[in-house]
C-alpha cells in the first residue's frame, strides 16, 4: 500500500456520460497530481494541485475537470466521454514541491 | 516542446545478467530524474533518482547515470532477478517553475528469465 488511495478501481460507462474519480494522497502530502496512461501514449500529465489551488496543468481536454478540497482528496470529472478515454488514470502525491512522488494504485476507466 | 525518449521498448535478460535502460531528454534545464517501476496491475513505484548536480547514484543492484551534455540518463541493473521483470519509466522534471511535473518515457518492458 503507498498511502495514495485511488477509487474506484474500476470503472466501466457508455459514451456520452460523466464520470468522477476520487485521489486521497499521502498523509502528509500537499500536491496532487493527476496522470493518463494509455497504450499509445504512456503517461501524461493532466494537473497539479498543492493545498487546494492548482498549481500547473498538462495537455488536460476541456471536457475533464479537477478538483482539491480542503481535507486535500481530489477529484477527477471525465465528461461527455469518448472510446478514447478508455485508459488508466493515475494519482500521485507528494509533501510541497518534494521530488519523486507516489503513485496510487489507478483507476481503470473504459467507455463502451 | 518537453519530450524524454526512452530505448529499447522491450528488453529481455537472463537472470544475473545486467539490464540498461536510456532515456534522453529535450529540455536542457531539466533538473531532477527518477525511475519508476511499475508492476502488473499496480501503479508506478520510484526506485531511484537523481538530480542534475550529480553525475551517478547507487543503491545496491540499481544505478542511475546521468550526461548533462548529452542530455541522457541510463538505468542500470546487475545481477537481474525474476522479480525485476516489470514495465521501467524514466521520467524529467523540466524547468517549469514551481511545479512537480514530470515528463515519461514510452516504458521499457523487462523480463529476466529464470
Amino acid at each position: 500500500d503507498s498511502g495514495v488511495t485511488q477509487t474506484p478501481k474500476h470503472l466501466i460507462t457508455a459514451t456520452g456520460q460523466r464520470v468522477t474519480l476520487r485521489c486521497s494522497p499521502r498523509s502528509g502530502d500537499l500536491s496532487v497530481y493527476w496522470y493518463q496512461q494509455s497504450l499509445d501514449q504512456g503517461l501524461q500529465f493532466l494537473i497539479q494541485y498543492y493545498n487546494g489551488e492548482e498549481r500547473a496543468k498538462g495537455n488536460i481536454l476541456e471536457r475533464f475537470s479537477a478538483q482539491q478540497f480542503p481535507d486535500l482528496h481530489s477529484e477527477l470529472n471525465l465528461s461527455s466521454l469518448e472510446l478514447g478515454d478508455s485508459a488508466l488514470y493515475f494519482c500521485a502525491s507528494s509533501t510541497g514541491q518534494a521530488l519523486g512522488y507516489t503513485f496510487g494504485s489507478g483507476t481503470r476507466l473504459t467507455v463502451v | 516542446g518537453e519530450n524524454v525518449e526512452q530505448h529499447p521498448s522491450t528488453l529481455s535478460v537472463q537472470e544475473g545478467d545486467s539490464a540498461v535502460i536510456k532515456c534522453t531528454y529535450s529540455d536542457s534545464a531539466s533538473n531532477y530524474f527518477p525511475w519508476y517501476k511499475q508492476e502488473l496491475g499496480k501503479g508506478p513505484q520510484l526506485i531511484i533518482d537523481i538530480r542534475s548536480n550529480v553525475g551517478e547514484k547507487k543503491d545496491q543492484r540499481i544505478a542511475v547515470t546521468l550526461n548533462k551534455t548529452a542530455k541522457h540518463f541510463s538505468l542500470h541493473i546487475t545481477e537481474t532477478q525474476p522479480e525485476d521483470s516489470a514495465v521501467y519509466f524514466c521520467a524529467a522534471k523540466p524547468f517549469s517553475g514551481n511545479t512537480g511535473k514530470l515528463i515519461f518515457g514510452q516504458g521499457t518492458t523487462l523480463q529476466v528469465k529464470p
